[in-house]
């Protein structure tokens, strides 16, 4: 099945405690997004990566930190958590070799930081 | 960078009647405008997209259309039915970038008022 995984789906952490959130895909696609979803602010782009080793800062990249090491997987860490960083997070795929430029959402990662 | 604003941000309509949701944006290169649907608790998924050589586009009770000298686009969804009910993200992207770069407007929240 054509998907995206994310994980943790749900995570409470404390300030200052380093945290990764996984995301893979096995749709091949070339691009990868990461999102945090806010009520009033929509879904705006942390960082973006259009292929191995090749990433790009978002909308709101302060805080985070992003790895592609390898196609299928891209995981978003957070060095040092703070509360600002509570939110809903979207990791997507996009862009196979037929030029399909649908983003595929995974389930979400709902954080919270105390 | 580009600036996509959704109107309105809510929107209750009686089953059956239509509904329209607008967007503007402000980057002219901007080319590919999708819209997402997000049920509650759910991810946002693809409903309909439109690219700039195209003015119109429907599928079935769905429809976009996009003044590229207005800079604006809208969906349209007719027949309205309660399963429509969700928020309605719309989208802008150059997509000489690829759409890693999307941008997302604030979301309108659509209830069908049965």
């Amino acid at each position: 099945e054509a998907q995206v995984t994310q994980n943790p789906r749900y995570l409470i952490t404390v300030t200052g405690k380093k945290l990764t959130v996984t995301c893979s895909q096995n749709m091949n696609h070339e691009y990868m997004s990461w999102y945090r979803q806010d009520p009033g602010l929509g879904l705006r782009q942390i960082y973006y990566s259009m292929n191995v080793e090749v990433t790009d800062k978002g909308d709101v990249p302060e805080g985070y930190k992003v790895s592609r090491k390898e196609k299928r997987n891209f995981p978003l860490i957070l060095e040092s958590p703070s509360p600002n960083q509570t939110s809903l997070y979207f990791c997507a795929s996009s862009f196979d070799l037929a030029g399909n430029n649908e983003q595929f959402f995974g389930p979400g990662t709902r954080l919270t930081v105390l | 960078g580009e600036n996509v604003e959704q109107h309105p941000s809510t929107l209750s309509v009686q089953e059956g009647d239509s509904a329209v949701i607008k967007c503007t944006y402000s980057d002219s290169a901007s080319n590919y405008f999708p819209w997402y649907k997000q049920e509650l608790g759910k991810r946002p998924q693809l409903i309909i997209d439109i690219r700039s050589n195209v003015g119109e586009k429907k599928d079935q009770r769905i429809a976009v259309t996009l003044n590229k000298t207005a800079k604006h686009f809208s969906l349209h969804i007719t027949e309205t039915q309660p399963e429509d009910s969700a928020v309605y993200f719309c989208a802008a992207t150059p997509l000489n970038f690829g759409n890693e770069k999307l941008t997302f407007g604030t979301g309108t929240r659509l209830t069908i008022i049965p």
